[in-house]
């Protein structure tokens, strides 16, 4: 079945760092490629999608690329913010006719922000 | 516009009894995915319903059942509950075939 790798976490940076967040997944097809964001306490929210090879999805100063070739789609962000901290997941996506996407969760990576 | 509501958002149970959780999805979705997310995982798929029907499932029991009604809404049911059922309960709306999911605050059950 599909799987997802994501870096170990915790990473903890200090504001204004460089953050990458690797993720690797396995999966027949070509899915579609997902990050979510848990906040503390919270439900998943959807911070950025990538549908087809070579797309780039961004959202709130993140960005992550398709990459079929190395099927990867690395989250990255220029400069964290403390508000920043969260756990994120990354999740390939299949839908099939008639359904939605069946999305695979990573275990998710927590990232702490430090002022 | 609300988003996806959940309720209740705690409860807490005794093995072998019964559940039914609910969901509304977000205005304009007619989607609705439920996933199990156990403390510090990953959330996983139990099934989605399209059109009052499961369309797919994941790797869970038959006592994982659900429905969907015409508004859209839709109910998890679990029966004969473990320990092992003590989870965060998400549920996700999604407009369509190709429109991405919006999840739901969840709904914590814990089996005692």
């Amino acid at each position: 079945g599909d799987s997802v790798t994501q870096m170990e976490g915790p990473v903890t940076l200090s504001e204004e760092a460089f953050l990458t967040i690797n993720c690797t997944y396995t999966a027949t097809g070509y899915p579609s490629l997902f990050w979510y964001v848990q906040y503390p306490g919270e439900g998943l929210q959807l911070l950025l999608k990538a549908t087809k090879a070579d797309d780039k999805g961004s959202n709130k100063g993140f960005e992550a690329t398709y990459r079929k070739e190395t099927t990867s789609f690395h989250l990255e962000k220029g400069s964290v913010q403390v508000s920043d901290s969260a756990v994120y997941f990354c999740a390939p996506g299949k839908n099939s006719g008639g359904s939605n996407y069946k999305l695979t969760f990573g275990k998710g990576t927590l990232l702490t922000v430090n002022p | 516009d609300a988003g996806v509501t959940q309720s209740p958002t705690h409860l807490i149970k005794t093995r072998g009894q019964q559940v039914t959780l609910r969901c509304s999805p977000k205005s304009g979705h007619d989607t609705v995915s439920w996933y199990q997310q156990a403390l510090g995982q990953g959330p996983q798929f139990i099934f989605q319903y399209y059109e009052e029907e499961e369309r797919q499932r994941g790797n869970f029991p038959d006592r994982f059942s659900g429905h969907q009604f015409p508004n859209y809404s839709s109910e998890l049911n679990v029966n004969a509950l473990l320990l092992g059922d003590s989870a965060l309960y998400l549920c996700a709306s999604s407009p369509g075939q190709d429109g991405a999911q919006y999840f739901g605050p969840g709904t914590r059950l814990l089996v005692l």
